[in-house]
């Protein structure tokens, strides 16, 4: 059983570039759920996927976007990249539509905006 | 407005010692009460979780306390140990699964 993956690991943009970040979730998994995690602080929610639907929404503006693919893979794109977009952006799978169990999350992508 | 509030930002404890961490929340609708450890450069993991149902859940040397009348919970690390350094987050969560998570506290255990 593979656990969740994330590419790239590691990314460094400059301010108003784009970004695509991917992730695989852990099989079995059909829900993905993107947070941001900046420095010294905890996860915020970003917006989650279900069955390639977006499933809910956190405070995040409308250049925060993202794809579930039919293999339950995801991306999350951000256009017009800001200083303050600098963060961990973790992805995590978990199983399941209105039941509240474990997230798996993997490791994270560190986007640096300079 | 922060949906989850976490105590303390820091904590040393000495090797053997007891560690606690505390949390409060808002949100009644909350059903579901997780703990995760982050180690550098890693991703959060699932430490030990709690439902409203329950008062206490104990893993190991890991427990939660919940008090659902206070809107409170706790983790404490029974026999700290070095290894159990790391960042703590709790969070809640409800319905579909969107997570609202503390700020976290950053656990040095002392050898």
């Amino acid at each position: 059983e593979t656990g969740v993956t994330q590419s790239p690991t590691h990314l460094i943009k400059t301010r108003g570039q784009q970004v695509t970040l991917r992730c695989s979730s852990q099989s079995g998994h059909n829900t993905v759920s993107w947070y941001q995690q900046a420095l010294g602080q905890g996860p915020q929610f970003i917006f989650q996927y279900y069955r390639e639907e977006e499933n809910g929404r956190g405070n995040f503006p409308p250049r925060f976007s993202g794809l579930q693919f039919p293999n339950y893979s995801s991306e999350l794109n951000v256009n017009a990249l800001e200083l303050d977009d600098s963060a961990l952006y973790l992805c995590a799978s978990s199983t399941g539509q209105g039941i509240t169990g474990e997230l798996f999350f993997g490791e994270g992508s560190r986007l640096t905006v300079l | 407005q922060q949906q989850v509030k976490q105590s303390p930002q820091s904590l040393i404890v000495q090797k053997g010692g007891i560690s606690i961490i505390n949390c409060a929340y808002e949100n009644t609708a909350f059903d579901y009460f997780p703990w995760y450890q982050q180690f550098p450069g890693k991703g959060p993991a699932l430490l030990i979780a709690i439902r409203p149902d329950v008062s206490e859940k104990k893993e190991g040397r890991f427990t939660i306390s919940f008090n659902k009348s206070a809107k409170q919970f706790s983790l404490h690390i029974m026999d700290s140990q070095p290894g159990d350094s790391a960042t703590y987050f709790c969070a809640a969560s409800w319905g579909f699964n969107k997570f609202y998570f503390g700020s976290g506290t950053k656990l040095n255990v002392k050898p």
